[in-house]
């Protein structure tokens, strides 16, 4: 069965920067999109942008770029979504998601989520 | 402030009919047909109830149902039961390399 599982929580200063892993089983890694969403405290989802793990290239959203990087291991079919200069209000719990069989944009497999926390 | 606009919350008694809405514009809901609804639970992932406007799933019951008409998508939950209560957010395509969620919605079965 499909699962993804991502890493643990984290608290991070401000300024720093925080690396979510997603480790993906029950598929073929490399035939599917890795997409990165958000969720901060009382807000809505946010999407951050997604990986194609078989080439490497990515899609980030314009509020994410320059300071987001996505990156794959699919020797150990791991997705990676790197974070820089974190601010408060970057505090959210972090998901990872795969995409339908048949879609691209809408996803039938998450994580379980990653809480980051950035202290003001 | 979320690109999809939702109303923040909406609530009905077990049996009845629910409809969430969700407005956007041309360059998402309106131009192209991959608006998604999720039910998000409180500390669960969200789940996948209705995708490609109106198509649902495998697994989801067809007490789910999606529509869209201009900018605007919406969300109806028939036959509301307890377990329906949770928060639900919609999703669209706004071309090729970009997905924007609305800010959800609240749902009450009183």
């Amino acid at each position: 069965q499909v699962q993804l599982v991502q890493s643990g929580a984290e608290v991070k200063t401000p300024g720093a920067s925080v690396k979510v892993s997603c480790k993906a089983s029950g598929y073929t890694f490399t035939k599917y999109y890795m997409h990165w969403m958000r969720q901060a405290p009382g807000q809505g989802l946010e999407w951050m942008g997604r990986i194609n793990p078989n080439s490497g290239d990515t899609n980030y959203a314009q509020n994410f770029q320059g300071r987001v990087a996505m990156t794959r291991d699919a020797s150990v079919s791991t997705a990676y979504m790197e974070l820089s200069g974190l601010r408060s209000d970057d505090t959210a719990v972090y998901y990872c998601a795969r995409p339908l069989t048949t879609g691209v944009w809408e996803f039938d497999y998450w994580g379980q989520g990653t809480l980051v926390t950035v202290p003001s | 402030q979320s690109a999809l606009t939702q109303p923040p919350s909406a609530s009905g008694s077990p049996g009845q009919s629910v409809t969430v809405s969700c407005t956007g514009t041309s360059s998402d809901v309106g131009g192209y047909n991959c608006v998604s609804w999720y039910q998000h639970p409180p500390g669960k992932a969200p789940k996948l109830l209705i995708y490609e406007v109106s198509k649902r799933p495998s697994g989801v019951p067809d007490r789910f149902s999606g529509s869209k008409s201009g900018n605007t998508a919406s969300l109806t939950v028939s036959g509301l039961q307890a377990e329906d209560e949770a928060d639900y957010y919609c999703s669209s395509c706004a071309g090729s390399n970009n997905l924007v969620f609305g800010g959800g919605t609240k749902l009450t079965v009183l």
